[in-house]
């Protein structure tokens, strides 16, 4: 059964620092992995997507890598910035083309100081 | 840009009565999900269409939850009667048949008093 954990549950760093969250799976077997924000009270707003093939996805200041083999993502944010302040999920895909199911961590919650 | 449309986005509702939510997802889009998330916790998926049918329904409560997409588009979720846990933040999700990427509505905050 897969499971997906995510290390630490909250995060607090100054304003300008590079950070990494972490999101760690049990079964590499996976159609690909996504990274979403949360604001308080929101929905869900999909950052990036990994494709299993993939090593790596960048979207302006943000860059989450792929280790299939190991079990392993991280969420790399360059120059933190007040706004980046929110919950970062991750969740990984797998299942077959008419039935994918996504397993969610817990979240990790971020706090950037100004 | 397309959107996942959810309605409505708060609801209070007293214990005991019946309560629903309506969810458009995007354009094309043959899959639907319904999730509920208590805070600080990750999303549960409560049911999981493809097109009109349902392929995963095994962490539905039966006995007061359902849920309906008719024409394979739009879906509503109802709880009836709601209870006190039953207080959470429901999101819908769609996404492509063969692709896997989801995408989130704004969610329906339920608070059961």
């Amino acid at each position: 059964k897969q499971e997906v954990t995510q290390i630490p549950a909250a995060l607090s760093v100054p304003e300008g620092e590079n950070l990494v969250l972490n999101c760690s799976f049990t079964d590499s077997a996976i159609y690909n992995l996504q990274w979403f924000r949360q604001d308080p009270g929101k929905g869900l707003t999909s950052l990036l997507l990994i494709q299993s093939s993939q090593r790596e996805q960048t979207s302006g200041r943000l860059n989450a890598s792929l280790d299939k083999s190991s079990g392993r993502s991280t969420l790399y944010i360059a120059a933190s910035q007040p706004g980046d302040s929110a919950t970062y999920l991750c969740a990984v895909s797998s299942g077959s083309d008419s039935n994918y199911q996504l397993i969610w961590g817990a979240g990790t919650k971020l706090i950037i100081k100004p | 840009e397309a959107e996942v449309a959810q309605s409505p986005r708060y609801k209070i509702t007293e214990k005991s009565q019946a309560v629903a939510f309506w969810c458009d997802p995007i354009s094309g889009h043959a899959t639907l999900y319904w999730y509920r998330q208590i805070l600080g916790q990750g999303p549960e998926l409560l049911v999981q269409f493809q097109d009109e049918s349902v392929v995963d329904d095994s962490q539905l409560p039966k006995d007061r939850f359902s849920a309906e997409r008719l024409k394979g588009v739009d879906s509503t979720l109802k709880i009836q009667p709601a209870e006190l846990g039953d207080s959470a933040m429901y999101l819908c999700a769609s996404s492509l048949i063969g692709v896997a990427e989801a995408f989130f509505g704004q969610g329906t905050r339920l608070t059961v008093v």
